[in-house]
Order: structure tokens, then C-alpha cells, then sequence
């Protein structure tokens, strides 16, 4: 059964870095078959897909937040993270990692999500 | 980026009465060379995390009761709940995966009345 558990500092300030790690169980970051990803969700509202990571440490970001994010990857400890700069009141949201599936069964890519943590929520205050 | 539109926003139905939730996007989501529809349907329960439901527009993944079923092709979407049960109370999202960013549709909010 693939685990993820996301781990970081559930309040940062604003103006800083959010940073948050992502440590897998159950599958091999290193296996190259899937990315692995953060999407965010404010409260009451819908989900925002941040970016995502290959194994190769190739990361693909939302436009709307490439400016302030990387995503790495560390496939000796099978761990992937997310850092945030500049962080505003409007970062505040419940955070989660998840997979994406990659190549399926039938032969296609497959970018949905197949496995998620159960997220953390990230205030930005003072 | 795609947006995804989904009605209706929330809907409240009766124990075993069919539930019907639409997903329209901005751009078709077929893909020709496969054949397939690059969409997903996820289910939210308050203070968990979204889970997978079906992906493909149609393709149920293992372990969901067969009273959920999706539909549609292009640019138009459907998810079905033929007979709704207590536990189903939840928020649905669909998802694109056809271009990046993937973006998630707003979220209909589903209610047992």
C-alpha cells in the first residue's frame, strides 16, 4: 500500500519560505514509473495542483505560482519537497502530497491522482 | 488553463434517489490518438483527502461501489450516483489531466436530504 506523509511547520510568517516535506511508503520514488506532486486547497474552496517532480528532479510548476516554487526530489531517502517564497495571507491553506499515476495499465499516461496524504494545514500569520 | 465548470454547485437527494453531477470544460479533453478522455472524478469527505473514484471519464477504479458510474466525452462530463447511500454525503470534484496546469473543477457539494 503506497503512504505519504507530508511534514513542516504547520505557521510560517508571512514574507518567508514555506517549507514542507513529503516522505513515500509503498513505492520507490527512484522507480521512475510516476511524478510526485503538491496540490492546495483554502478553506471551502476547490484544489490548486502547485506543480510536480520526476524522479530525474525534473519539476513542471503552475504558472500561476512559478515564480515562488520549487519542488525537489531525494530519491535516497524517498522523500520530494515543496518551498514556498514570499508567502502571503493567501497561502493558507491545507497542503497535500500525492502521486501521479503515470503510465497505467493500457499503456497511457495517466496524470490523475492515484495517492494522496492527508494534509497539513499551513497558516501564514504573524 | 482548462476550466472545468461543474453543476450544480450542491445538491441534496433523497436515500436511493439518482444523483447527477455535470463537468464542462473549456476545451475537449479527447485525445485522439488513444481514444480517451483525460478526465478523473475524486471524492471529498470533510477533513480528508480527496479520493479517486474514476479516471479515464468513465474507468471506475477498484474497491468504489458500482453506484458510482461516469460518463461523457469531449467537452461535457457526468458523474452518476444511481442510488445514493449516508456515506456518500461528500463534495465532488472532476479533474482535468489533459494539459498542464491540471486544474480541478469547483466542487459540487452532495447532501441526503
Amino acid at each position: 500500500q503506497v503512504r505519504l506523509q507530508e511534514s513542516g511547520p504547520g505557521l510560517v510568517k508571512p514574507s518567508q519560505t514555506l517549507s514542507l516535506t513529503c516522505t513515500v511508503s509503498g513505492d520507490s520514488i527512484s522507480g521512475g514509473r510516476s511524478y510526485w506532486t503538491w496540490i492546495r486547497q483554502p478553506a471551502g474552496k476547490t484544489l490548486e495542483w502547485i506543480g510536480r517532480v520526476y524522479t530525474s528532479g525534473t519539476a513542471t510548476y503552475n504558472p500561476s505560482l512559478k515564480s515562488r516554487v520549487t519542488i525537489s526530489v531525494d530519491a535516497s531517502t524517498n522523500q520530494f519537497s515543496l518551498e514556498m517564497t514570499s508567502v502571503t495571507a493567501a497561502d493558507t491553506a491545507v497542503y497535500y502530497c500525492a502521486r501521479e499515476k503515470g503510465m497505467d495499465s493500457s499503456g497511457s499516461y495517466a496524470y490523475y491522482f492515484d495517492y494522496w496524504s492527508q494534509g497539513i494545514l499551513v497558516t501564514v500569520s504573524s | 488553463d482548462i476550466v472545468l465548470t461543474q453543476s450544480p454547485d450542491s445538491l441534496a437527494v433523497s436515500l436511493g434517489e439518482r444523483a447527477t453531477i455535470n463537468c464542462k470544460s473549456s476545451q475537449s479533453l479527447f485525445y485522439s490518438i488513444n481514444n480517451k478522455d483525460y478526465l478523473a472524478w475524486y471524492q471529498q469527505k470533510p477533513g480528508q483527502p480527496p479520493k479517486l473514484l474514476i479516471s479515464w471519464a468513465s474507468t471506475r477504479e477498484s474497491g468504489v461501489p458500482d453506484r458510482f458510474s461516469g460518463s461523457g466525452s469531449g467537452t461535457d462530463f457526468t458523474l452518476t450516483i444511481s442510488s445514493p447511500q449516508a456515506e456518500d454525503v461528500a463534495v465532488y470534484y472532476c479533474q482535468q489531466y489533459y494539459a498542464t496546469p491540471w486544474t480541478f473543477g469547483q466542487g459540487t457539494k452532495v447532501e441526503i436530504e
